[in-house]
């Protein structure tokens, strides 16, 4: 069946630091990629998606490129800053497969001043 | 705009008693999902509506109902609670199924003793 597997944490860096989050992802379809985000305490958000091979979503900084040759997803942003702080999920939505998202683990995101 | 609440906020239950988390939604949108957050596991899907008036099981069904009589309601019943539910629920929506993105409610985080 389809899986996402993002890179296990907690991932460390100190403000400014370049980020890359990993996410790979198997699916019988075409699916649609997601990162979201969960801040302590509080839901998940959605950070940026893509739904089609070589789309680059984007948002707040954050970047990721829909590749369909390596089935990957990976998150990325150039400078991080302590509010960055949060767990991220990547996640996939097959269109052939219908109904739900089908998330990783999460990576914790642990960023100091 | 509210968009997706959840009740309630937590709540700490005796094993074996019967419990309905609520989830109401004001975005009319047709689908709905109700997923479990643990460590180390990410998000599980318990049940999903495609639309009122039709629900489905997911990933992990066992000791939880669902009904969905109207667009905007989604109650996530516990039959007779055990330890093991312990956890943390999140509601969600979507516009519709398959590649659209889902918004989350805040979660209920129950502790059944």
């Amino acid at each position: 069946g389809d899986s996402v597997t993002q890179m296990e944490g907690p991932v460390t860096l100190s403000e400014e630091a370049f980020l890359t989050i990993n996410c790979t992802y198997t699916a019988t379809g075409y699916p649609s990629l997601f990162w979201y985000v969960q801040y302590p305490g509080e839901g998940l958000q959605l950070l940026l998606k893509a739904t089609k091979a070589d789309d680059k979503g984007s948002n707040k900084g954050f970047e990721a490129t829909y590749r369909k040759e390596t089935t990957s997803f990976h998150l990325e942003k150039g400078s991080v800053q302590v509010s960055d702080s949060a767990v991220y999920f990547c996640a996939l939505s097959d269109s052939q497969a219908g109904t739900a998202l089908i998330f990783g683990k999460g990576t914790t995101l642990s960023v100091s001043s | 705009i509210a968009g997706i609440t959840q009740a309630p906020t937590s709540q700490i239950l005796a094993a074996g008693r019967r419990m309905t988390l609520r989830c109401t939604q004001d975005m009319r949108h047709n689908a709905m999902y109700w997923y479990r957050q643990d460590l180390g596991l990410g998000l599980r899907l318990i049940h999903y509506s495609n639309t009122a008036g039709t629900t489905g099981k997911g990933e992990v069904p066992d000791g939880y109902s669902v009904s969905r009589a109207n667009t905007d309601d989604f109650p996530l019943t516990l039959a007779s609670a055990v330890p093991s539910q312990t956890s943390v629920y999140f509601c969600a929506s979507s516009v519709g199924t398959g590649g659209y993105e889902q918004y989350f409610g805040p979660g209920t985080r129950l502790t059944v003793t």
